[in-house]
Order: structure tokens, then sequence, then C-alpha cells
């Protein structure tokens, strides 16, 4: 039983494109994360949600708390936004983490 | 300013062995985390913190044990190392009215 649910697992973009990842999550939260984890393996925090939409640069962050539902928007994908991006459900004390979609944008 | 700091970066150990892992953040978080990640598992929660002196287990807290004596150190203590926990694993620290979980750069554990 996976708390979140991530899809796709894998995608492939040209550069430029505009590219959606989803997240479906089960639990009760506090508040949902999406992470990126570089290829080097290091993980950063991009966004903190409880409600809405957030936006950092080429980056949007949508959540729907009723559908228990989150996405992530990368407008004019660049090479260098090739990562595992990893969505992760708050619960209060802890996290739930998804199994990550791995991006790579194709120059 | 450090952030989240792990050591070791790299381990080998036999069957058996023990071994600690240590965590550092210069942060002043309460909440500090031990997750391991393995491929096609995404992280999972071992063990975590949400103040000095505290300890919770997690979602795969077996084989694991943990310590917080001091809010800025979280301790992951492997009493009898099994190939099972062949992973890596990483520490994060987390404040609630900063919105950001930080994570260490990770360590690679291989328990032959």
């Amino acid at each position: 039983k996976n708390e979140v649910e991530q899809s796709p697992q894998n995608l492939t973009a040209q550069e430029g494109e505009f590219i959606t990842i989803n997240c479906s999550y089960s639990v009760g939260i506090s508040a949902l994360h999406w992470l990126q984890q570089h290829p080097g393996g290091g993980i950063v925090s991009l966004f903190m949600l409880s409600s809405g939409k957030k936006k950092h640069g080429r980056l949007i962050a949508t959540i729907n708390i009723q559908e228990k539902h989150s996405s992530l928007h990368i407008t004019a994908s660049h090479p260098r936004d090739s990562a595992v991006y990893i969505c992760a459900a708050n619960t209060g004390n802890q996290f739930y983490f998804g199994t990550g979609t791995s991006l790579t944008v194709i120059p | 300013n450090a952030g989240v700091t792990q050591t070791p970066k790299f381990r080998v150990l036999k069957t058996g062995q023990s071994m600690t892992l240590l965590c550092a953040q210069d942060m002043n978080h309460e909440y500090m985390y031990w997750y391991r990640q393995d491929p096609g598992m995404g992280l999972r929660l071992i063990h975590y913190s949400v103040g000095e002196g505290t300890t919770a287990k997690g979602e795969v807290p077996d084989g694991y044990n943990v310590s917080r004596l001091k809010k800025q150190n979280f301790l992951l203590g492997l009493e009898s190392a099994a190939p099972s926990q062949t992973s890596v694993y990483f520490c994060a620290s987390y404040q609630a009215s900063r919105e950001t979980q930080y994570f260490g750069p990770g360590t690679r554990l291989l328990v032959l």
C-alpha cells in the first residue's frame, strides 16, 4: 500500500516543452512537498503547499485538497531540469514519499 | 552555515558488524529524520525526532536505533548489520515555520 503515488515514473521531453508530473495521496496531510533529486544524489526542496498554487520561476505547483491530488508543472523545460522529482506528504510529524518521476529533457 | 551534514559518506560493512551514522544540522531545527532510499522504493522513514531527547519509529525501524541527545545531532545506529540494510541513507531536518525540509548529502552503505 503506497500512501503517495506519482505518475509518470519516467518522462522524456524535448527542450522547451511544458511538463506535468502528478501526485496522488491517500493520507491526511498538513502539507504537500515537492522535492528535486539531482543526478549526483542531492535532494532539495522545491515547494511546500497546503492549498492553491505556488510559482517559482518556471516551476508551478498546484494542489487540490478535496481530490488529494497535486501537480508539478515545468514551463519551457531545459536540459538542466533533468532530475528526479519527488512528491512527499507531510502528515504532521512524518513524511511519506512517492517513488519519484525521472525527467530527462533533451536539447 | 553548513546546513545538514552526514558522516561518513560511504561505508562497507560485513554482516554482523555495527556502526553509527552521524547527522548534524546548524539551523536549530526541531524535527530531524533518517530515511533510506532503495531503487524503485522511494524514500522511507526509519526513525524521526521532534526535539532534543525524543525519538519515534517510522515506517521501517527494525534493525536500527537512534538517539537525539543534542538538538543539532541525530545518530542512527546499526547494531548487527544485514545485507538488507544495504542502501543510501539520508538525514533531513525540518522546521514547520520555514516550510522546507533540508537534506544531507547521503551515506552509501554496503553490507556484505
